[in-house]
């Protein structure tokens, strides 16, 4: 059974610092991981999507890398601003025909002026 | 950009009632799935669909159905709605094949009085 873990649980850095959360996974058998963000009571929305046979992704000031072999992800975010505030979301797809998605619990960023 | 759109963001409902969730997704995606999302519990998998008519039950199925008439809409049901089931539902889309990714809706807060 795959399971995802989140690191840390919550993260309150100063405006500007760049910073790493990280993910794990225990089955390497996976199609793909996407790195989600949630705003307190809101839906999910999708940061970066990286297939299994990638090594990372990068959008603005956020990268996502995937070592599939040692299952781990990184989500880098650079120079972080208070709007980055918010539960980031690692999750893995595969395991069925359908896609299973697995989710970690989240890390929550706080990030003050 | 994929859109998937939940008709309600608020609902209040009384036990016993009979509840209907509406989702839409407007990129021809063969797979809906509808999550429950409770503090601690994270986010929970009810039940999915991978075709028009077909479905399969997820981790919690208790207490919910699902149907699905047409291809871009997934209906989640409470048949009885009951205090426990008072949560953050979120609906999701995803193409059928190895590279696609998750698209979420917005969420709907339901609460059960």
């Amino acid at each position: 059974k795959q399971e995802v873990t989140q690191i840390p649980a919550a993260l309150s850095v100063p405006e500007g610092e760049n910073l790493v959360l990280n993910c794990s996974f225990t089955d390497s058998a996976i199609y793909n991981l996407q790195w989600f963000r949630q705003d307190p009571g809101k839906g999910l929305t999708s940061l970066l999507l990286i297939q299994s046979s990638q090594r990372e992704q990068t959008s603005g000031r956020l990268n996502a890398s995937l070592d599939k072999s040692s299952g781990r992800s990184t989500l880098y975010i650079a120079a972080s601003q208070p709007g980055d505030s918010a539960t980031y979301l690692c999750a893995v797809t595969g395991g069925t025909s359908y896609g299973k998605l697995t989710f970690g619990q989240g890390t929550i960023l706080t990030v003050h002026p | 950009d994929v859109k998937v759109t939940q008709s309600s963001r608020y609902l209040v409902k009384r036990t016993g009632e009979k509840v209907f969730l509406e989702c839409v997704q407007d990129m021809d995606h063969e797979n809906m799935f509808w999550y429950r999302q409770d503090p601690g519990l994270g986010l929970r998998l009810i039940y999915f669909s991978y075709d028009v008519k077909m479905k399969e039950k997820g981790d919690i199925p208790e207490g919910y159905s699902v149907s699905r008439e047409k291809k871009e809409r997934f209906s989640l049901i409470l048949e009885s709605a009951s205090t426990n089931q008072t949560s953050m539902y979120l609906c999701a889309s995803r193409a059928t094949g190895y590279s696609y990714g998750y698209t979420f809706g917005s969420g709907t807060r339901l609460t059960v009085v």
